[in-house]
């Protein structure tokens, strides 16, 4: 199976900052990488698909890059709503795997 | 509205069963791949299988060793899941996802709000 790490696991940020997440396959996964945000008590979403496509209605500030085995998520501007978990996911190939998730909190 | 409504979830006892059911609505379910992902608590998210738009292929999370069996009734548009010989570590959050619609390598485009799974004794 295909393993993800994140880093970090968590990051404390203020409104207006600029936050970088990593995520990294055991493999090659092309760019087959998802990311998701989830918020207490709520369902994920979908943020950004193919490595660095943003999902309908994903608002500009943020934006994914990499491929192979490195990947990134940036929030340029941190806002408000930001503040949440956020998974990525290797979707190159059965079975999917998670990282073990990066929390975003208000410092 | 596309939406996704899990039911199902509840307290069962160490080795017992229970059948999570996914109701879907808004879209043509029949076009979709689904998936079934659970959170634990305290942990992050797990995805636990995969059902093709046909019903096959299927696939699962090599940690259930043949306990859980997804499935799915396009004509009733629901996805289910029974689980058997559930264990402690099975308590979670099982949240029901649809595939992008596009390739399974898009990700999970539209979640329901997740069936919470108790197991203990």
């Amino acid at each position: 199976d295909i393993q993800m790490t994140q880093s970090p696991s968590s990051v404390s940020a203020s409104v207006g900052d600029r936050v970088t997440i990593t995520c990294r396959a055991s493999q090659d996964i092309s760019s087959w990488l998802v990311w998701y945000q989830q918020k207490p008590g709520k369902a994920p979403k979908v943020l950004i698909y193919a490595a660095s496509s943003l999902h309908s209605g994903v608002p500009s500030r943020l934006s994914g890059s990499g491929s192979g085995t490195d990947f990134t998520l940036t929030i340029s501007g941190l806002q408000p709503e930001d503040f949440a978990t956020y998974y990525c996911q290797q979707a190159h190939s059965f079975p999917f795997t998670f990282g073990p998730g990066t929390k975003v909190d208000i410092k | 509205e596309v939406q996704l409504v899990e039911s199902g979830g509840g307290l069962v006892q160490p080795g017992g069963s229970l059948r999570l059911s996914c109701a879907a609505s808004g879209f043509t379910f029949s076009s979709y791949e689904m998936n079934w992902v659970r959170r634990a608590p305290g942990r992050g998210l797990e995805w636990v299988s995969y059902i093709a738009s046909s019903g096959s292929p299927i696939y699962y999370t090599d940690s259930l060793k043949g306990r859980f069996t997804i499935s799915r009734d396009n004509a009733k548009n629901s996805l289910y899941l029974q689980m058997n010989s559930l264990r402690a570590e099975d308590t979670a959050i099982y949240y029901c996802a649809r595939g992008d619609g596009t390739t399974y390598q898009y990700g999970m485009d539209v979640w329901g709000q997740g069936t919470t799974v108790t197991v203990s004794s």
